[in-house]
């Protein structure tokens, strides 16, 4: 299993709802990432996890709240967002964060509207 | 803090052509690596080819080859023989320990194939 795989692929919620984004590898890959993608632009990094546990959070807001349950589970719970919250949501794995030989496997994303 | 400039916004290509994608990038690091990622309508991310700055040998990998200048800091893209399944974005990125072995990623380049 070479992939990573993100549930669900669309995504329209409400201000007030609540949600979860969902990302899966059976790669055997240490590091997990979360990226935002707005049309046109390059993926902007949101979160790293590190052998399950976070290590960088690059100033995003309180309403993303990232979660690693295992070692090929990553999710990414969503609370009261805003419409600019909307774009593609992407997730990707590493071998581990510190080489730097890797590339990133990445998932489809999740295209996440909020109305 | 490093910087990947991508100059070229679109590029338009006629089937079975050659096209070459600009990239350049800014660093003071001496051990690095260069990654081309595609991104087509589909919108997961594809590692299509990397490069080790140590290595003076430009990477291949099939029709994709890259011009690597390290003294310039140029990683520039050839896609041989275009096909209709390159359409997508392309987006050029710097992984180093100095910048937390983060992809750094620039603007892109949407190609275009012409049948």
């Amino acid at each position: 299993d070479t992939e990573v795989t993100q549930t669900p692929k669309h995504l329209v919620m409400g201000m007030t709802n609540k949600k979860s984004l969902k990302c899966e590898q059976h790669m055997g890959h240490r590091a997990m990432y979360w990226y935002k993608q707005k049309a046109k632009k390059p993926p902007e990094l949101m979160f790293v996890y590190s052998y399950e546990k976070l290590s960088i959070n690059e100033s995003v807001p309180s309403r993303f709240s990232p979660e690693c349950p295992n070692s090929s589970l990553l999710n990414l719970h969503l609370h009261a967002l805003q419409p600019e919250d909307s774009a593609l949501y992407l997730c990707a794995s590493s071998p581990q964060t510190v080489s730097l030989r890797y590339g990133y496997t990445f998932g489809s994303g999740t295209r996440l509207t909020v109305v | 803090a490093q910087t990947v400039t991508q100059s070229q916004p679109e590029m338009s290509v006629q089937e079975a052509e050659t096209v070459t994608l600009s990239c350049t990038y800014d660093t003071s690091e001496s051990d690095y690596y260069l990654f081309w990622y595609k991104q087509p309508p589909s919108r997961q991310m594809i590692l299509v080819i990397r490069q080790e700055a140590y290595k003076q040998q430009n990477a291949t990998e099939n029709r994709f080859s890259v011009n690597f200048q390290k003294a310039a800091k140029s990683f520039s893209l050839k896609i041989s023989d275009s096909q209709l399944g390159d359409a997508a974005m392309y987006f050029c990125a710097y992984r180093s320990r100095s910048n937390d072995y983060k992809l750094s990623f620039g603007a892109g380049t949407t190609v275009t194939v012409r049948a």
